[in-house]
């Protein structure tokens, strides 16, 4: 089964710094996506950034990159230039690709607080 | 707009009871998910569905039922065989077609709470 791992319960970051949450995961399959979902207190799942694992190059969203080293099977998510608004929990996930409607696993999340 | 809803966002039960947790999507998605949130946790996920009339035990389904009789609702029934029912439900729904980018979308959730 597959499996992700948070090992980062809370960090923190002061405004305008960078930050970077990790992720590694677990799995014997070759073709997959990784995600990085944010939930504000309002607690709606937001999507931060998503990876294909067959494509070398990371992610980038504005602000917020990753850095997928497939061999280590890790998949860190940097957050530039932190704002009072990305204090929320982050959650790293995993999906298998061949399979579409496969299920999302979720690690334990890592709640991320913004400093002014 | 397109999304899901989930209803009620606050729902009490007394112990005992059984109570229905509603989900609704327009996105026209095939599979739809319901996942488990407890405080400081990663979900866990109960039951999801990848096509009308069929569904799949997640993790965690013990204590919980569901039906998919159209594509477009998935509601979720925790049972009095639930042993710790108070959590907070998140429902999820996500394309099989092409195109798929492998993302779920979610719903606001709902908060269950047991007396």
């Amino acid at each position: 089964a597959q499996t992700v791992t948070q090992s980062q319960p809370e960090m923190s970051v002061q405004e305008a710094e960078t930050v970077t949450l990790s992720c590694t995961y677990d799995t014997s399959e070759s073709d997959y996506y990784l995600f990085w979902y944010k939930q504000p207190p309002s607690r709606q799942m937001i999507l931060v950034i998503r990876q294909e694992a067959y494509k070398q190059q990371n992610a980038t969203e504005n602000r917020f990159s990753v850095n997928f080293q497939k061999a280590a099977k890790s998949f860190s998510l940097k957050i530039s230039d932190s704002q009072l608004g990305d204090a929320a929990m982050y959650f790293c996930a995993y999906r298998r690709a061949q399979t579409s409607g496969s299920r999302l696993t979720f690690g334990e999340g890592t709640q991320l607080t913004v400093n002014p | 707009d397109g999304g899901i809803t989930q209803s009620p966002k606050y729902l009490f039960r007394k112990e005992g009871q059984n109570v229905t947790l509603s989900c609704e999507q327009n996105l026209n998605h095939d599979a739809m998910y319901w996942y488990r949130q407890d405080p400081g946790q990663g979900l866990r996920l109960i039951y999801y569905s990848q096509i009308v009339n069929d569904f799949q035990k997640g993790d965690i389904a013990e204590g919980y039922s569901v039906s998919r009789e159209k594509k477009e609702s998935f509601p979720l029934t925790v049972t009095s065989a639930q042993k710790n029912p108070t959590a907070f439900y998140l429902c999820a729904s996500s394309t099989r077609q092409g195109g798929d980018t492998g993302e779920l979308f979610f719903g606001e959730g709902s908060r269950l709470t047991v007396l």
